[in-house]
């Protein structure tokens, strides 16, 4: 079964530089997306991107933040300049939305966990 | 924005117990899945089910949308079922899921 898959699956960075994760999506589909989820707490919402474009943010997601589709198969998280908040574990997500129905589900890769000194 | 409240927020029980965990959202939705998050911190899908009722082994999922309820029941509980539950919504047009902050299941042999 097609999965999204997430590198590397554990990054320690230092406050203040910047880091990439890296995902790579299911290959038909068409919506990628970020969330995070600060320890014990709930997944939040950071990005959403279609057809080489941001459709949606969160607040979270400030000019720190950054993605990009370099390629045909790979999606990246950059953030510029670390800060002790940033430490989470980050989720990719992708889905199809080609016909509807269970086309619309969101599949998460495996998380990156981040912690930033 | 759209609210998502779960409940309870901690359940243990025995191994071989049943278990109900509920999902209640504030709005009409067009999507809702129910995720188990695995000591590993993995999101694992368990249901995409905007409404009606589905089933997958010892796992099922009711959604009554007039209602703005999720439920998702858990029979002969294991302890590898241990872990949180998410449940997570998004409205048409909204490209974001919405979770709530979920049920954390212990199972105890």
């Amino acid at each position: 079964e097609p999965e999204v898959t997430q590198t590397p699956s554990h990054q320690v960075t230092q406050m203040g530089q910047e880091v990439i994760l890296r995902c790579v999506p299911i290959s038909n589909h068409l919506y990628f997306y970020w969330y995070r989820q600060i320890l014990g707490q709930k997944v939040e919402f950071l990005v959403s991107f279609y057809n080489n474009e941001i459709s949606e943010k969160s607040e979270i997601f400030d000019d720190q933040f950054s993605v990009e589709r370099p390629d045909g198969s790979n999606f990246t998280l950059k953030i510029r300049s670390t800060k002790l908040e940033d430490s989470a574990m980050y989720f990719c997500a992708s889905r199809s939305s080609i016909g509807g129905g269970w086309a619309d589900t969101q599949y998460f890769g495996p998380g990156t966990r981040l912690t930033v000194l | 924005g759209i609210q998502v409240e779960q409940s309870p927020p901690d359940l243990i029980l025995q191994e071989g117990a049943n278990s109900t965990l509920r999902c209640n959202f504030s709005d009409s939705v067009n999507n809702l899945q129910w995720f188990h998050q695995n000591p590993w911190g993995q999101l694992i899908n368990l249901f995409y089910i905007p409404s009606g009722t589905k089933q997958n082994g010892r796992l099922s999922a009711t959604t009554v949308a007039t209602e703005r309820y999720s439920l998702l029941y858990i029979s002969s509980s294991q302890t590898t079922d241990s872990g949180v539950y998410f449940c997570a919504v998004y409205r048409s047009g909204a490209q974001k899921l919405v979770f709530g902050q979920g049920t954390r299941l212990t199972i105890n042999p």
